[in-house]
């Protein structure tokens, strides 16, 4: 167990709909980043928050956004679901250049 | 940023034999190199962080080096058991805090 949390675990959505996921970071780390992992891929960087302000950013539209928490647990909304979608999102938690803690992730299927 | 790349895709060895694989990454503006371990079903573990060029580093049977110069780094892993057998990611963390992640390198260890 990392201590990075993730809900849902599945979800289900049509296209055109919006979708929030969660993730709780590990306790005392500053910097969470989500990626999208698609069938066969490696994970794809998606954006990183440090300090509750978007400080990086992945080849994502606008559609993808995020929030980070004085917490420092955070969201992703995606917004106009597509069906390319359809992905496993993982999100990571760090603390400096130190290695990623990553969550079970949200398998996304969109139909 | 290009991309970082792995090689190979996938590599099937017998239990006892050593192997290894390479992570290519573009140099400019590197910060680190990070070495992660996905067993199916679980979340990526990193196994290792390495910032110098020439670093080596060792856990157990598993050792990585770094030439943060030419943009390589290897992953070695001696005497190969199943328990070994699941896909190990590379990811570079650059100066703008980008991390990027190669596709993985798919081991299955047959007993």
């Amino acid at each position: 167990e990392t201590g990075v949390t993730q809900s849902p675990t599945h979800l289900i959505k049509t296209r055109g709909q919006q979708v929030t996921l969660r993730c709780s970071s590990q306790s005392g780390h500053n910097t969470v980043s989500w990626y999208q992992q698609a069938l066969g891929q490696g994970p794809q960087f998606i954006f990183q928050y440090y300090r509750e302000e978007e400080n990086g950013r992945g080849n994502f539209p606008p559609r993808f956004s995020g929030l980070q928490f004085p917490n420092y647990s955070s969201e992703l909304n995606v917004n106009a679901l597509e069906l390319d979608d359809s992905a496993l999102y993982l999100c990571a938690s760090r603390s400096g250049i130190n290695e990623q803690f990553f969550g079970p992730g949200t398998r996304l299927t969109v139909l | 940023i290009l991309n970082v790349e792995q090689s190979p895709q996938s590599l099937h060895v017998q239990e006892g034999d050593s192997t290894n694989f390479t992570c290519s990454f573009p140099s400019s503006n590197f910060y680190a190199l990070h070495w992660y371990r996905w067993e199916t079903a679980k979340s990526p573990e990193a196994l290792f962080v390495m910032t110098l060029n020439g670093d080596e580093k060792k856990k157990g049977r598993i050792s990585a080096t770094l030439n943060t110069k030419e943009g390589y780094s290897y992953l070695y892993i001696k005497g190969s058991q199943p328990e070994d057998s699941a896909t190990y990611l590379c990811a570079s963390l650059y100066n703008n805090n980008d991390m990027r992640f190669g596709a993985g390198t798919r081991l299955t260890v047959k007993p």
